[in-house]
């Protein structure tokens, strides 16, 4: 099976511009999370899509916001970019059907270079 | 309140060291979850390993070795006689029967110097 894909891998953007990052998730996977990863503070969670329904969220403002397709790949945005917004952007997914037992196998990332 | 401890932020051994690698976790529920995950320069996690809270034995693959220990809310990660490809930020990970959500500890980053 292919893996979680993520695309693009590098973008540069400059302050107040907004951004998309999208994720397809392994074939019958239908859970999808974000992550933010920053030197300073490590792996956040963002939020978890399943079934296109946002399950669980972190505690991040109203800039950044998901989402996810019938064909259970998730895009996640960006708006008004902060310098603080530069990071690697992780997307892992997992069927879900399991609950919390579940593994979520991670993409590469994006990484994100706010100027 | 769920947590996850990863205590040592740095380690550098030399090539062929045996290495291991602390988690402490903090969980009210009974049914949980354990996870390690290994992060290369390049950036991905790759997943290693799972373990449930009502399997105790030890697990070991290859020169990877687990120590799950419910009894001082452990689960620690020994790599035998380390290689430069080990170099990596190791994450330990939790999520229980209650709440969905995995959380990470804040990784330790090893160093395997040739």
């Amino acid at each position: 099976k292919a893996g979680v894909t993520q695309t693009p891998r590098y973008l540069i953007k400059t302050r107040g511009q907004q951004v998309t990052l999208s994720c397809s998730p392994i074939s019958g996977h239908r859970s999808v999370s974000w992550y933010q990863q920053t030197p300073g503070q490590g792996l956040q969670f963002l939020f978890e899509y399943f079934s296109e329904t946002q399950r669980n969220k972190g505690n991040f403002p109203g800039r950044f916001s998901g989402r996810q397709f019938s064909n259970s790949r998730s895009e996640m945005n960006v708006s008004t970019l902060e310098l603080g917004d530069s990071a690697l952007y992780l997307c892992a997914s997992r069927s879900g059907l399991a609950g919390a037992g579940d593994t979520q196998y991670f993409g590469p990332g994006t990484r994100l270079t706010v100027l | 309140a769920q947590k996850v401890t990863q205590a040592q932020t740095e380690i550098s051994v030399v090539e062929k060291e045996d290495v291991t690698l602390d988690c402490v976790y903090e969980t009210r529920d009974t049914t949980y979850y354990l996870f390690w995950y290994k992060q290369p320069p390049s950036g991905e996690l790759v997943f290693l390993i799972r373990r449930n809270s009502f399997d105790e034995q030890n697990e070991i693959s290859g020169r990877y070795s687990w120590n799950f220990q419910k009894s001082t809310s452990s689960f620690n990660f020994t790599i035998t006689a380390s290689q430069v490809v080990d170099s990596a930020v190791y994450f330990c990970a939790l999520s229980s029967g209650r709440d969905d959500k995995i959380i990470f500890g804040k990784g330790t980053r090893l160093h395997i110097l040739p």
